[in-house]
Formats: structure tokens, sequence, C-alpha cells
């Protein structure tokens, strides 16, 4: 079993503040690491996919940085806006294509 | 833009039933995949399928779990004789080094 550990569990922001959150996995054998935001009752959307050390990928108001050497994924929220409430999964991708997930963040921005 | 679709949203069983739950993936896609969440804890791994052959499985995948692709579109999940513990939200998902998931299907076994 493969540990993907996400933190905090759960965040209040104020609309308009920016936030960032954590994601850390096992640096060995490491393949690609998933970002997904999942609303309740919809499919979980793909944000990034990332692979390479000290990658860093943005979507709007969103990104996320590697590092694959420490095994830790940091997602920020510029300027977070009541739509942005969601639970951000990470997940580990092994060379099997299967995925192994953290827990996930649950943000909620305060209008 | 193609997705993954899942029937039915919400399924409700008695204990020992059999239950089939449905997807259809990303109709060019070769890997599909069911994932579980029970409440309050991590999505989990359940099977991969590739080429109409089941590739990985994880523990949880026991006899009672089967998996199926009867034609070109659908991908089944079946529960010979569900349990309590059973009662969780499955994900169908398709793709492989970029997997899309469905939305989910709850089950819940009483």
């Amino acid at each position: 079993i493969l540990n993907v550990e996400q933190s905090p569990q759960s965040l209040h922001v104020q609309e308009g503040d920016s936030t960032n959150f954590t994601c850390s996995f096992p640096s060995s054998n490491f393949y690609a690491l998933h970002w997904y935001r999942w609303e309740t009752a919809k499919s979980p959307e793909a944000l990034f996919v990332m692979t390479l050390n000290g990658d860093e990928k943005k979507k709007g108001r969103i990104s996320a940085t590697l590092n694959t050497k420490e095994g830790y994924s940091y997602l920020y929220i510029k300027g977070s806006q009541p739509e942005d409430s969601a639970t951000y999964l990470c997940a580990f991708l092994h060379n099997d294509y299967k995925l192994s997930f953290g827990a996930g963040t649950t943000v909620t921005v305060r209008a | 833009e193609p997705e993954v679709t899942q029937t039915p949203s919400h399924q409700v069983t008695q204990m020992g039933q059999e239950v089939i739950l449905r997807c259809v993936p990303i109709s060019n896609h070769l890997y599909f995949y069911w994932y579980r969440q029970i409440l309050g804890q991590k999505v989990e791994f359940l099977v991969s399928f590739y080429n109409n052959e089941i590739s990985e499985k994880s523990e949880i995948f026991d006899d009672q779990f089967s998996v199926e692709r009867p034609d070109g579109s659908n991908f089944t999940l079946k529960i010979r004789s569900t349990k309590l513990e059973d009662s969780a939200m499955y994900f169908c998902a398709s793709g492989a080094y970029e997997q899309y998931f469905g939305p989910g299907t709850r089950l819940t076994v009483t």
C-alpha cells in the first residue's frame, strides 16, 4: 500500500485570499502525480498531471509545483472565489497506471 | 467533450443481493478502472482492465467482484452477494497516463 498524504484535511478561505496545501508521497519509483478537483455529485475533474522534478503547471488561478526528490507537491489557489470550493485530490500514478489517492483537502471559500 | 458516464447514480440493495454497476468509458480509451470511496475514507483502487482482461486488482477485489466489457461500449462491475461494507461510492475511469472519471454510483447496502 502506497501512502499518499494530504494536508490540511480542510481549510476555510476568505474570498479574494490566496491559499495552498500539500500532497506528500514516496519519492522512490515515482512515475507521475495527478491533481483532481472534485465537487459533490460531479466527476472528479483532472487539473494537472505532473512528472518532472521542479515542474510547475498553471490553469487559471490554480497552479501546482512538484518536488519528486523530497516527495511533495503544492497546489496554490490565487484570489480564491466561491466556485473554487471543492475537494482537491492528489493521486500517485504507478507505472501500471493504477492511482493511489490522498484523502483530499476540502476548500471552502467564504464570500 | 467526451466524458465517462455511469448508471445508476444511486443504487439501494439488500445484503446478499447481486448488483451490477454500469459505465460507458470514453470511446477511444483502452484502459478502464473501478475505484471506490467508502464514506469518510480515501478513494481506493479496485481493478484495472485492458485488452479484455484484468490487468491489476487490489486485495479488496475478491471473488465477490467481477468486471466485464460485454460489448464495445459498456464496462460493468458486478458484486455477487453484497455486504453492508460494500456501501460506497463507486467510480469508473478510463484513460492511462491521464484518467477521466465518471460521476460515480452511490451503492447503499441495507
